[in-house]
């Protein structure tokens, strides 16, 4: 098992540019996530998706959007890049919401210029 | 809304040492807590996670506790290695609504010296 995959490992745009950050599981989990981590402020939750067809904002959600393409996809799009949008971007997956282990991808290093 | 703390962000010790790592919370009702490993350029890589019914958690030479009452949580790594080398998150997860949404401590530098 690869366990959650994402593509690309790392990613340089310039502002304005768009860009969709792909994520994958193998342990046919329910629910999906992301996160972007920074220096000094930890992991915050950007999108989630509780179940195949279902999206909810986190705690950061502003210019960003998901979808949830099945099962086992979960993407992330940037549609108008800015440089406080410069972060490490992981995306992680459970059974479900209701407080099962999460697990984690090896991240998207993202940088905005 | 949920803070989580780890003090210190950074601690070294000598291989073979016992160490005890620290995360705080402010919300005593929470639902479960976990543990996290995380390699420079790497993802998380889940350790432990402790049901808020239990008292601890064990795992080979990891060993998790929750006080819900103090609102602490302690890692406990017995035996320190070279390879233990890494920064240990702990994240949090609240009970009722927003129980999804897991909150994140900033994390403790961990370097064992040979």
């Amino acid at each position: 098992n690869a366990g959650v995959t994402q593509t690309p490992k790392f990613q340089v745009l310039k502002t304005g540019q768009s860009m969709t950050l792909q994520c994958a599981q193998d342990m046919n989990h329910n629910s999906m996530y992301w996160y972007r981590q920074d220096p000094g402020m930890g992991l915050r939750l950007i999108y989630y998706s509780a179940s195949e067809g279902t999206t909810d904002k986190g705690e950061v959600p502003n210019g960003y959007n998901v979808s949830r393409l099945n099962k086992r996809e979960f993407s992330l799009r940037l549609e108008s890049a800015a440089p406080s949008q410069t972060s490490v971007y992981f995306c992680a997956s459970s059974i479900s919401v209701d407080g099962y282990e999460q697990y984690f991808g090896p991240g998207t290093r993202l940088t905005v210029t | 809304k949920q803070e989580v703390t780890q003090i210190p962000a950074a601690l070294s010790v000598p291989e073979g040492e016992n160490l005890v790592l620290n995360c705080s919370f402010t919300d005593s009702a929470i639902y479960n807590l976990q543990w996290f490993r995380q390699d420079p350029g790497k993802g998380l890589t889940s350790l432990l996670l402790i049901q808020s019914s239990q008292r601890e958690q064990t795992s080979g030479r990891l060993n998790a506790s929750l006080d819900k009452s103090s609102g602490r949580s302690t890692l406990y790594i017995a035996a320190s290695q070279p390879g233990d080398s890494a920064t240990y998150l702990c994240a949090g997860r609240g009970s009722g609504a927003g129980s999804y949404q897991l909150t994140f401590g900033k994390g403790t530098k961990l370097s064992v010296i040979p």
